[in-house]
């Protein structure tokens, strides 16, 4: 199984639509999760951590279960320009230090 | 504040050849990373640095260094370029410990390397 796995997609919704991710993870001693954002061809860039009670960003929700060993996002009122790869990062302790582990990334396309 | 810089932005190599990537941080944070994406694919962590003169292998380090002389600078080296090291090599840096909610890693704006 992979430390971190999400699905590729793409998710094709319209616009207005609701939309939601899921990331599973392996290691249960994981300390720490985040959502990244990456637009074609640019570098990843933070959406927002993901907090142990869940957190809302505007239109954007992230929940933590790790019972279950997931994390989602939620968009509401999709935008055409939430168009983007969301990778979901698991923090983990490996070593002495806290390693991240990156999603291959979920594919959302948002239409008019 | 120019964030994290990284250059080239882009280079072709042949086999065999050898480069430096270049990567610098100006926001004075002790960790650094050094990531390759595929096409398709997540981010994979080849080395990274919790400090000055401290270093440390990721999940593919095979064929590549790394140095922290500085806290600014991390530059990553491939010696003996091979096709399959061809990715998109991202550099990173965050403030503190990946440990708690909310620490993020600011990244640079990636360098594509091919290797003919």
């Amino acid at each position: 199984r992979k430390e971190v796995e999400q699905d590729p997609g793409p998710f094709n919704v319209p616009e207005g639509a609701t939309v939601a991710f899921n990331c599973t993870y392996s290691n249960s001693a994981s300390q720490s999760f985040f959502w990244y954002r990456q637009d074609c061809r640019k570098e990843p860039k933070l959406l927002m951590s993901v907090y142990s009670s869940g957190n809302e960003d505007g239109r954007f929700t992230a929940q933590l279960n790790r019972a279950s060993q997931y994390i989602s996002l939620l968009i509401r009122d999709s935008k055409l320009s939430d168009s983007a790869t969301y990778l979901c990062v698991v923090n983990s302790h490996r070593g002495g230090s806290y390693i991240p582990t990156f999603g291959r990334g979920t594919s959302l396309i948002v239409h008019p | 504040n120019a964030g994290v810089t990284q250059t080239p932005k882009f280079r072709i190599l042949k086999i065999g050849q050898s480069m430096t990537l270049q990567c610098t941080q100006d926001m004075n944070h002790n960790y650094m990373y050094w990531y390759r994406q595929d096409p398709g694919m997540g981010l994979k962590l080849i080395y990274y640095s919790v400090g000055a003169g401290i270093t440390d292998k990721g999940e593919v380090p095979n064929g590549y260094n790394v140095s922290r002389s500085t806290t600014e600078d991390f530059p990553l080296r491939l010696e003996l370029a091979a096709p399959s090291q061809t990715s998109v090599y991202f550099c990173a840096s965050s403030y503190s410990e990946l440990a708690g909610e909310g620490n993020e890693q600011f990244f640079g704006p990636g360098t594509r390397l091919t290797v003919l």
